[in-house]
């Protein structure tokens, strides 16, 4: 299973880009990258998911570089209300047996 | 629609006592993962059922917790003999047959074990 690193905390402020990176040295051939965010008392929220390159949504945008040694999510202009625990997940999403395994994220503060 | 639904929200109990916590996935989902986070801390995994298929009881941390998914659907969370260790936030998600995101969990039932 590939280990994630990713920092441990985060201080932004609102209207700023946040781009949060995660180290994923051993990733495997068959492997995707997951973002996920987490709100106080509140189970996780899927955010993002790529393989290689760049993967947008209406959120987040996922990069990817070429080695896919790491992974940055970047989240455009924040606002208070993303203030969370940021998860990132290196795993095979095929196959019918794939069980997410969360770290201790990247607690993001985002102050006014 | 309905998401996961887990209950109850909040259980406070003896130390020594058995638990019991429910979990009603999304319609038609095929896997279920039970996730615990205690207080600061990532989400650990507990168990995981996918359709008939024998479930990955890996992360289950001893033998005072089972659980079981009735019919493929309905799941419950049992902890017998609680410690105060147990206390945790207990998580549930499903999926539609276990591959891709985790796009739904349920927001958890809170052990306060006393």
């Amino acid at each position: 299973l590939a280990k994630t690193t990713q920092p441990i905390s985060m201080d932004s402020y609102e209207g700023q880009e946040v781009n949060i990176t995660c180290s994923h040295n051993n990733i495997a051939t068959n492997d995707y990258i997951t973002w996920y965010q987490q709100f106080p008392s509140q189970g996780p929220r899927f955010i993002i998911q790529g393989y290689k390159t760049k993967v947008t949504n209406e959120v987040a945008s996922l990069f990817i570089p070429a080695d896919r040694k790491s992974s940055t999510l970047s989240l455009p202009r924040v606002s208070l209300s993303d203030t969370a625990v940021y998860y990132c997940l290196v795993g095979d999403i095929g196959g019918g047996s794939y069980i997410p395994t969360f770290g201790r994220g990247t607690s993001l503060i985002v102050h006014p | 629609g309905a998401g996961v639904s887990q209950s109850p929200s909040n259980k406070v109990t003896e130390k020594g006592k058995d638990v019991e916590l429910r979990c009603d996935p999304i319609s038609g989902h095929t896997a279920l993962y039970w996730y615990r986070q205690s207080l600061g801390q990532g989400l650990e995994f507990l168990i995981y059922f996918q359709g008939n298929s024998a479930p990955d009881k890996s992360g289950l941390p001893s033998d005072r917790f089972s659980a079981e998914r009735t019919g493929g659907s309905v799941s419950t969370l049992t902890i017998q003999r609680t410690q105060q260790e147990d206390s945790a936030v207990y998580l549930c998600a499903s999926s539609l047959d276990g591959s891709g995101g985790l796009n739904d969990f349920g927001s958890g039932t809170r052990l306060t074990v006393v």
